[in-house]
């Protein structure tokens, strides 16, 4: 069945230090999406990746979406303590697919 | 734009009660809503798709009898847990297909907690 694999499972970090975790899909997407959760919260949608080889900005975070559409990252420059949370990417092909979430620690 | 809600936002039941959640879109109409399960440090798993006025499609493992699926409007989806037992308490969110800024996509709702005891 469609997967969707995110790695790492866990990241530490040193505030000021980047951060970057990779989602790859068993099968090619017709989009895929980043959220961030927080500790007892629920998932914060950031962004939707369509068009192959896309790149998106917003502040600090960067998102790719790989050229055969099965790939992504979201790569953070300089770490902040509000980072702090498991990001998720969900790919699209159907429905959307879940991957595993990074969850991210930032040491002040 | 493009809200969506859950009801309640935490409930704690007993063993072998029933629990009704309630997702509504506020500002748009969803011909269809999911409903997605995350246990602690687990990712979300989707449930089922909800569609309006028609059966609902549930995932390989989830029981069409425990979880009952009701789309009967544009803007209210509810899910409700029959003969809760303590192995189903779990965050449960919902979504709602929509559009924003042109790009349709799902809009997740606040989620609802919760526990059996």
């Amino acid at each position: 069945g469609q997967q969707v694999m995110q790695i790492p499972q866990y990241q530490h970090v040193q505030e000021g230090e980047d951060f970057t975790t990779y989602c790859n899909s068993s099968t090619t997407l017709s989009n895929i999406q980043w959220y961030k959760q927080r500790p007892g919260g629920h998932p914060v949608f950031l962004i939707q990746l369509v068009k192959s080889g896309e790149v998106k900005k917003q502040k600090r975070l960067t998102f790719q979406f790989g050229e055969a559409k099965k790939n992504s990252s979201l790569h953070i420059t300089a770490t902040q303590t509000t980072d702090v949370g498991t990001y998720f990417c969900a790919g699209h092909q159907g429905k959307l697919i879940f991957g595993q979430g990074t969850t991210l620690q930032v040491k002040p | 734009g493009a809200v969506v809600s859950q009801h309640p936002s935490w409930v704690i039941c007993k063993s072998g009660t029933s629990v009704k959640i309630e997702c509504r879109s506020l500002d748009f109409q969803a011909t269809t809503m999911f409903w997605y399960r995350q246990f602690p440090k687990q990712s979300l798993m989707l449930m089922a798709t909800s569609n309006e006025g028609s059966k609902a499609t549930y995932e390989q493992g989830v029981e069409k009898d425990k979880f009952l699926i009701n789309h009967a409007s544009l803007t209210l989806s509810t899910l409700t847990v029959t003969s809760a037992h303590p192995e189903d308490s779990s965050f449960y969110i919902c979504s709602a297909e929509g559009t924003s800024g042109g790009d349709a996509r799902q809009f997740f709702g606040p989620g609802t907690r919760l526990t059996v005891l």
